[in-house]
């Protein structure tokens, strides 16, 4: 069983479009987190979710929004994809003080 | 939030010899910080830990030390191999929803 689930895997899109990505887990943790990480392999901090609710919000775009059905759930609607948007973008998975598990990631083109 | 420094950037090291990256953390109340690695097209994966209460930690050819005082810990790798090869990244936490990364370090191991 994989531990955190991320779909899809490529995401090819053109500008102005909108899309999800969807993270599900099964370590039953209470901690989701979105990160980018663009062309220079930064790992950058979008959001992350306690018990499904809204912890830290990096001042990201509003055209990015998660939501969190449920403890295991954790997905992200964008709107009207920029160019910029071009990343992979990860689910993960934590509790306090402990490794984080990380999604597959889902590799984001926007043309 | 948390800021977390890491250097080198690149590394190149002949095989058999050791690696070094370090880090620095911004915020005192930060307790712990592991060490992921990255091999090209997947995601990070966790290769050591260590938490504050600790001052150096060792799992085989890998160690890492923490100096909470000066704020920065670091990542020795020792007897540095080809599959080494990888992007390296530091990461420091507080608590339950913050984990921050440090840039990555690539570091290449010539055979």
């Amino acid at each position: 069983d994989t531990a955190v689930s991320q779909t899809p895997k490529y995401l090819v899109t053109q500008m102005g479009n909108d899309k999800s990505i969807k993270c599900e887990q099964n370590l039953g943790h209470d901690t989701m987190y979105w990160y980018k990480q663009d062309s220079k392999k930064f790992l950058k901090i979008m959001f992350s979710y306690n018990n499904k609710e809204l912890i830290i919000n990096e001042t990201v775009p509003n055209r990015f929004s998660p939501k969190s059905p449920d403890k295991a759930h954790l997905n992200l609607h964008i709107n009207s994809l920029e160019l910029g948007d071009s990343a992979v973008y990860f689910c993960a998975i934590g509790a306090a003080n402990s490794p984080l598990h990380f999604g597959n990631g889902t590799r984001l083109t926007v043309t | 939030g948390e800021n977390v420094e890491q250097h080198p950037s690149t590394l190149s090291v002949q095989e058999g010899d050791s690696a070094v990256i370090k880090c620095t953390y911004s915020d005192s109340a930060s307790n712990y910080f592991p060490w992921y690695k990255q091999e090209l097209g997947k995601r990070p994966q966790l290769i050591i830990d260590i938490r504050s209460n600790v001052g150096e930690k060792k799992d085989q050819r890998i160690a890492v030390t923490l100096n909470k005082t000066a704020k920065h810990f670091s990542l020795h790798i020792t007897e540095t191999q080809p599959e080494d090869s990888a992007v390296y990244f530091c990461a420091a936490s507080k608590g339950w929803n913050d984990m921050r990364f440090g840039a990555g370090t690539r570091l290449t191991v010539k055979p």
